[in-house]
């Protein structure tokens, strides 16, 4: 057990509805980081959060979006959803930038 | 595109020998680190090597890192059926975007 947690484990959903996944990372990490995982792309780092500020972005389309709140949990936001956005989705959190990251047990997304 | 490029894609071996994967990169690096994921689960960090380093143990895992050749390798030594998993690297590259860039790992499979 990483001490990081995401909910919810299994989100089936259709075309062009929006979820929320949420992380909550271990205790005293101030960073977050999002990845979503597919068989075609691999794992892609999409943006990271520190201390309630956007710290990195990555390969994160426009239609989804994050934040991390004052108590450090974060959420990701996915909308107008398509077909390719099915993959798992993983949280990870960290102390700082330069040390390793924790991994939560993902949120696999299912579009149908 | 992946920074890391891991090599093998698959490793199939028996239980007991040693198991080799390597990683390429292409810029420099803050550190490199390796993790596992067995199937559909989250990842776990086995180890982070940070630049100034060239080899690093942690019980059965080997990591070596050759800055000037841009590549890390993995040693499992006694392998063990539960090490069968997926293994990946991930290079925290030193400019840019300070994310975390994994490859599309090497899949080891131990034989009873």
């Amino acid at each position: 057990d990483s001490g990081v947690t995401q909910t919810p484990k299994h989100l089936i959903t259709a075309t062009g509805q929006r979820v929320t996944l949420r992380c909550s990372p271990r205790s005293g990490d101030l960073s977050v980081y999002w990845y979503q995982q597919s068989l075609d792309q691999g794992l892609q780092f999409l943006i990271q959060y520190y201390n309630g500020e956007e710290r990195a972005k990555g390969n994160i389309l426009e239609r989804f979006s994050a934040q991390q709140f004052p108590d450090l949990h974060s959420e990701l936001n996915l909308s107008s959803l398509e077909l390719g956005d099915s993959a798992l989705y993983f949280c990870a959190s960290s102390v700082g930038d330069d040390n390793e990251q924790f991994f939560g047990p993902g949120t696999r997304l299912t579009v149908l | 595109s992946q920074q890391g490029e891991e090599d093998p894609q698959a490793l199939s071996i028996q239980e007991g020998e040693n198991a080799t994967m390597n990683c390429s990169y292409k810029t420099s690096i803050n550190n490199l680190q390796w993790y596992r994921q067995n199937s559909g689960r989250g990842l776990v960090h086995l180890i982070l090597i940070r630049s100034n380093e060239r080899e690093k143990h942690s019980g059965r895992l080997r990591v070596t890192l050759d800055t000037s050749k841009k590549s890390s390798s993995l040693l499992i030594t006694a392998s063990r059926a539960a090490d069968t998993a997926s293994y990946f690297c991930a290079t925290r590259q030193s400019r840019g975007a300070q994310k975390l860039v994994f490859g599309q790992g090497t899949r080891l499979t131990i034989n009873p």
